[in-house]
């Protein structure tokens, strides 16, 4: 079965500062990627997803995430992050004609002015 | 446009008991899928439904059952609740499998 591994668990970064949160996937098929931002007592909100195509994906607020197959990762980036971008981030993948989408455990960034 | 909407918003049980959490989807999306967030953690998918039946399930046990109404509604409910029971339930929907899914703000469930 398909599964994600995020490799920071937290990451303080400063205010337009450049970030990146790493996330590797694990599967013996072709995949679906995902990046969601998760706000304090909130659901999930998508920031942006790689179906198929080109592998340069781009979301909102700014961020954007390469699909790197070689190297089975989906890292997040932004060049210059906000007080607002504070949150839980979480990587997920999913497979062709399987609905259990699989989520990481979720990395926290946290933006310091 | 009305999103996912999800109620009750945070209710306590104690343990033995059953909960009904309920979900209704944002418009014009057919699939609903359920999810369980423990503290500190990602969500782990329980089961989704599509044309009322439940089309594929997680790794959890019996306890947890659900339903899907005609007007793509859903149900999630739990019995015998345990104290690891305790955690955000998030329903999200889409229109067909695999599509990006849109989730709600979750139910918060404590057991005592």
């Amino acid at each position: 079965a398909q599964s994600v591994t995020q490799l920071d668990s937290q990451v303080p970064v400063f205010e337009e500062a450049p970030v990146e949160l790493r996330c590797n996937y694990s599967s013996s098929v072709s995949v679906y990627l995902f990046w969601y931002v998760q706000y304090p007592n909130q659901g999930l909100q998508l920031l942006l997803k790689y179906l198929s195509g080109s592998t340069l994906v781009k979301g909102i607020n700014g961020f954007e995430a390469e699909f790197n197959k070689s190297q089975t990762s989906f890292h997040l980036r932004k060049p210059s992050v906000h007080i607002s971008d504070t949150a839980e981030y979480f990587c997920a993948v999913s497979v062709y004609n399987n609905n259990d989408m699989r989520f990481g455990a979720g990395t926290r960034l946290t933006v310091k002015p | 446009d009305a999103g996912v909407t999800q109620s009750p918003t945070h209710l306590i049980k104690t343990r033995g008991q059953q909960v009904t959490l309920r979900c209704s989807p944002k418009s014009g999306h057919d699939t609903v899928s359920w999810y369980q967030q423990a503290l500190g953690q990602g969500p782990q998918f329980i089961f989704q439904y599509y044309e009322e039946e439940e089309r594929q399930r997680g790794n959890f046990p019996d306890r947890f059952s659900g339903h899907q109404f005609p007007n793509y509604s859903s149900e999630l409910n739990v019995n015998a609740l345990l104290l690891g029971d305790s955690a955000l339930y998030l329903c999200a929907s889409s229109l067909y499998a695999n599509q990006p899914q849109h989730f709600g703000d979750g139910t918060r469930l404590s057991i005592l």
